[in-house]
């Protein structure tokens, strides 16, 4: 089946640092990626949606200059969370369409931050 | 995008039968109708997809009356390992249509 890998799976930075992290599709292209952010016991909130080759559309009330999205190939999406503060300690998620099926999004295992 | 309704939570016990029902009062005509099991710390898993009537595969059912305004998820014998957070999503179908979450069903699996 399709399989998405993030990386890291877990991260620790201190107040202020900026961190990045890896969504990559590993069996297949995925023009289309998105990112996810879920705080302890709640849903998840669509953060923005990557495709590749151009700007991340954000979703209302997400700091595009905070979150920077980048898709530069059809397998690999990058969030680099800026400047980031405890209050961006979360669980990040992303997850894919393969272009072959857009019926169906294929999700990563997740990765946790935690700013200190 | 559709709105969808689901109880918040669920308890069942091992080897029963759980239907987990979710409403989607404005679902359009080219929507599908899709679930999602989310353990803690993992992304979701897809479950289950469909249109309309019925569709069972390996791991569940998801039954859809003709006006499409509801469904239910089925689970059959359910064990411990079920616990999870289920949702259910609403999507018009092709393209590259993004999901939007709502709060799930957290579903407790006791011995």
């Amino acid at each position: 089946g399709a399989v998405v890998s993030q990386h890291p799976s877990w991260v620790i930075c201190k107040s202020g640092t900026s961190v990045k992290i890896e969504c990559r599709s590993l069996d297949f292209q995925a023009t289309t990626m998105f990112w996810y952010r879920q705080f302890p016991k709640q849903s998840l909130m669509l953060m923005a949606t990557s495709n590749e080759g151009s700007k991340a559309t954000y979703e209302q009330g997400v700091e595009k200059d905070k979150f920077l999205i980048n898709h530069a190939s059809l397998t690999l999406s990058t969030l680099t969370v800026t400047s980031a503060h405890p209050e961006d300690s979360s669980f990040y998620i992303c997850s894919a369409r393969d272009r072959r099926d857009p019926y169906e999004q294929y999700f990563g295992p997740g990765t946790r931050l935690t700013v200190t | 995008l559709a709105k969808t309704t689901q109880p918040i939570s669920m308890d069942s016990y091992e080897g029963q039968e759980v239907n987990i029902t979710c409403s989607h009062n404005n679902i359009a005509t080219n929507d599908y109708i899709t679930w999602y099991q989310q353990f803690p710390s993992q992304g979701p898993r897809f479950i289950i997809q469909g249109y309309k009537t019925k569709v069972t595969n390996e791991v569940a059912s998801l039954f859809i009356p003709a006006d499409r305004k509801s469904s239910t998820l089925s689970l059959p014998r359910v064990s411990l390992s079920d616990t999870a957070v289920y949702y259910c999503l609403v999507a018009p179908s092709g393209g590259y249509n993004k999901l939007i979450f709502g709060a799930g069903t957290r579903l407790a699996v006791h011995p």
